[in-house]
C-alpha cells in the first residue's frame, strides 16, 4: 500500500534534548513538508522540500532542522532551541508544490517536559 | 501575507440534514487552489475536494461539493446528507508560493 509514515506515533522527551521525527513516503512524491499543530490551531508549515538535497523554511523554522537525503525521507529533529516544542507533527507529501494536493501521514504526538 | 478564515469555530447538523463550512481568503494571486480538508480525532488529514481559481465549475466530490465565489473569494464547503461519521475538524487551504496554507478550521459536530 501506498503512503506516508510517521514514527512513533507518540513521544515523549526530556527538557533540553533533541530529538528526530521520521517521515517516510512511498509514493514517489518529489515534495514533502513538515507542519505544527496546537491544539484548536490549523496547521503552520515548519520547513518543506521540493526536491532531494534542497529544502526552504517555513513559518516557523526556528528551532527545528531538517535533512532530504533520500527521495522517500524528509526526517525533522526538533532541537533544545525550539522554546515550546509540545505539539503534534504532520508530515505530508505531494507530486510538486503548488496546486498539488498533499498527502498527509498519520502525525507525531510529541511531548517535552 | 496571504490570510485564510474560517469564521465558524464550531457547526452542528442533524443528521442526513446539509451543512456548509465557510471560507474566505485574501490573495492577489490571479491562479491558484482551494483545498478542503477533514481532520477526524485520531489526527490524519483527509484531503477532500480541490477547486481551482480557474476552473469554471464547481468541485464536487461525492457527497461534497464546493460553492467558489472568486470575487468574494471565497470557497465554502458544503456536505450533504451528513453522516455521523462527518464529525471532525474541517479545515480549509490555498495554495501560496509551492506551500499551502491552512485556515484555523471548524469543528463539525453531526447530531443523530
Amino acid at each position: 500500500d501506498g503512503g506516508i509514515t510517521q514514527s512513533p506515533k507518540y513521544l515523549f522527551r526530556k527538557e533540553g534534548q533533541n530529538v528526530t521525527l521520521s517521515c517516510e513516503q512511498n509514493l514517489n512524491h518529489d515534495a514533502m513538508y513538515w507542519y505544527r499543530q496546537d491544539p484548536g490551531q490549523g496547521l503552520r508549515l515548519i520547513y518543506y522540500s521540493q526536491i532531494v538535497n534542497d529544502f526552504q523554511k517555513g513559518d516557523i523554522a526556528e528551532g527545528y532542522s531538517v535533512s532530504r537525503e533520500k527521495k522517500e525521507s524528509f526526517p525533522l529533529t526538533v532541537t533544545s532551541a525550539q522554546k515550546n516544542p509540545t505539539a503534534f507533527y504532520l508530515c505530508a507529501s505531494s507530486m510538486g508544490t503548488g496546486t498539488y494536493e498533499q498527502y498527509f501521514g498519520p502525525g507525531t504526538r510529541l511531548t517535552v517536559t | 501575507a496571504q490570510k485564510i478564515t474560517q469564521t465558524q469555530p464550531g457547526m452542528f447538523v442533524q443528521e442526513k440534514e446539509a451543512v456548509t463550512l465557510d471560507c474566505t481568503y485574501d490573495t492577489s494571486d490571479q491562479s491558484y487552489g482551494l483545498f478542503w480538508y477533514k481532520q477526524p480525532s485520531s489526527g490524519e488529514m483527509i484531503f477532500l475536494i480541490y477547486q481551482g481559481s480557474y476552473d469554471e465549475q464547481n468541485a464536487t466530490e461525492g457527497r461534497y461539493s464546493l460553492n467558489f465565489q472568486k470575487a468574494r473569494k471565497s470557497a465554502n464547503l458544503v456536505i450533504s446528507a451528513s453522516q455521523l461519521g462527518d464529525s471532525a475538524m474541517y479545515f480549509c487551504a490555498k495554495d501560496a508560493g509551492g506551500k499551502l496554507i491552512f485556515g484555523q478550521g471548524t469543528e463539525l459536530s453531526v447530531k443523530p
